[in-house]
């Protein structure tokens, strides 16, 4: 069966540190990916997501980048992070273009101070 | 614009007192609407995927419909297991790479 690994569970973070999120699916091969972010009270906004290795398209220009280096592997990094970048992120995965849903990982919740 | 809003933001049940959540959406064209339940501090847990008007799906005390409009999760007789936010999405028919549009959320609380 298909399962998907996020880490860290919990984050905090200096203004103007680094970032590294890392998301791994098991069981499948040429998943699509995704990395969202929610804010407090507010629906999930699309961050980036990738349909291949390499292939990586973002929805939001923002201090975020992601990166596919294997292809079960999702990495969402920032050089400097800012205040605005507190949240939950969420990795997820689905096959065909996301025509059956998606599967969630269990989420980062990033405090920058 | 495509939108999706999720009402009430919040909702607050006794124990065996059904309801039902909306999803209305507006959008040019639906590919398929998904209905995820999400506990605090968790990721989202896909329950339904329905596809065109007039489609239900059930699953223990939830059930979803959809018309062309809006879509209905209702609850019936919920317990305080089904306490937890309850979140729409939507994936548009012109999309090919799975990206969805997601509802803020309606955040239910059943108490004994």
């Amino acid at each position: 069966s298909q399962t998907i690994h996020q880490w860290p569970a919990t984050l905090v973070q200096p203004v103007g540190s680094p970032l590294s999120l890392e998301c791994t699916v098991e069981g499948t091969s040429n998943p699509n990916l995704y990395w969202y972010r929610q804010a407090a009270g507010r629906g999930l906004q699309l961050l980036f997501y990738s349909v291949g290795i390499g292939q990586i398209s973002s929805e939001v220009p923002q201090n975020l980048s992601a990166s596919r280096p294997q292809d079960r592997q999702f990495i969402l990094s920032s050089k400097k992070l800012l205040l605005s970048d507190s949240g939950f992120y969420l990795c997820a995965w689905s096959p065909l273009e996301g025509h059956y849903g998606y599967t969630f990982g269990s989420g980062t919740r990033l405090t920058v101070v | 614009e495509d939108q999706v809003t999720q009402s009430p933001e919040a909702l607050r049940l006794q124990e065996g007192e059904s309801s039902s959540l909306n999803c209305s959406y507006t959008v040019s064209g639906l590919r398929g609407l998904f209905w995820y339940r999400q506990d605090p501090g968790k990721g989202p847990e896909f329950l339904f995927t329905l596809y065109s008007a007039g489609e239900e799906k059930e699953k223990e005390r939830l059930k979803a419909t959809l018309t062309k409009k809006e879509s209905f999760l209702h609850i019936t007789a919920p317990k305080p297991e089904d306490s937890a936010t309850y979140l729409c999405a939507v994936q548009l028919l012109t999309d090919s790479w799975g990206k969805f549009q997601f509802g803020a959320g309606t955040q239910v609380v059943v108490t004994p």
